[in-house]
């Protein structure tokens, strides 16, 4: 049982691409959630999905989109990325708003 | 404002001392805590949650203690040791179900002295 899955692990972007953060979870959580870490400023929530087809906006969503097509995957996009951006990723999940698990994260590196 | 807030930026114990670890909540709506530890390089780790209907939660060598009159929540490690190291988060939430959202405080550092 895998739990939370995210890819890649790290990733180094030049100012204004884009890129594709995938989360995979096997659990069959209904609930999944991206959140951003920094120092200094604990984990914040970028965006959430309640169900298959549906996302909303977290607390620091701006630059980034989300979908989930499937229950099991939640992807996290970034269009034109900032230095900004230059953060860890965690997705989540949890079983109706317990218990959340977490993935291990992605390293992004913006220059 | 609404926040989640930890007392302290570190925390350095004896190994086999008990450790505690304090966090304060601002909003008396939040209904559901979780601690989570996070080694270096890692995703959080879930260690315990409770909800606002109970005081009290113990597990495996930790006790998670809510009171509400104060907003206050606390991990208690019995017989710290030091695969303990890490930081610690405190989180809640002021709704589960569709709405549910964590907020996290900004993490502790516990730090385990040989």
């Amino acid at each position: 049982n895998a739990g939370v899955t995210q890819t890649p692990k790290f990733r180094v972007l030049k100012t204004g691409q884009s890129m594709t953060l995938l989360c995979a979870q096997d659990m069959n959580h209904e609930y999944m959630y991206w959140y951003r870490q920094d120092p200094g400023m604990g984990l914040r929530l970028i965006h959430y999905s309640v169900g298959e087809g549906t996302t909303a906006k977290g607390e620091v969503p701006d630059g980034y989109n989300v979908s989930r097509l499937k229950k099991q995957n939640f992807l996290l996009g970034l269009e034109s990325a900032a230095p900004s951006q230059t953060s860890v990723y965690f997705c989540a999940s949890s079983k109706e708003g317990y218990g959340y698990t977490f993935g291990s994260g992605t390293r992004l590196t913006v220059v | 404002g609404e926040s989640v807030g930890l007392h302290l930026p570190t925390l350095s114990v004896q190994e086999g001392d008990n450790s505690i670890i304090n966090c304060a909540y601002s909003n008396s709506a939040s209904d559901y805590f979780i601690w989570y530890k996070q080694e270096s390089g890692k995703g959080p780790q879930f260690i315990i949650d409770i909800r606002s209907n109970m005081d009290k939660r113990q597990g495996q060598r930790v006790t998670v203690l809510l009171n509400k009159t104060v907003k206050h929540l606390s991990l208690q490690i019995a017989a710290t040791q030091p695969g303990d190291s890490a930081v610690y988060f405190c989180a809640e939430s002021r709704e589960t179900g569709a709405n549910s959202k964590l907020t996290f405080g900004k993490g502790i550092t516990l730090s385990v002295r040989p």
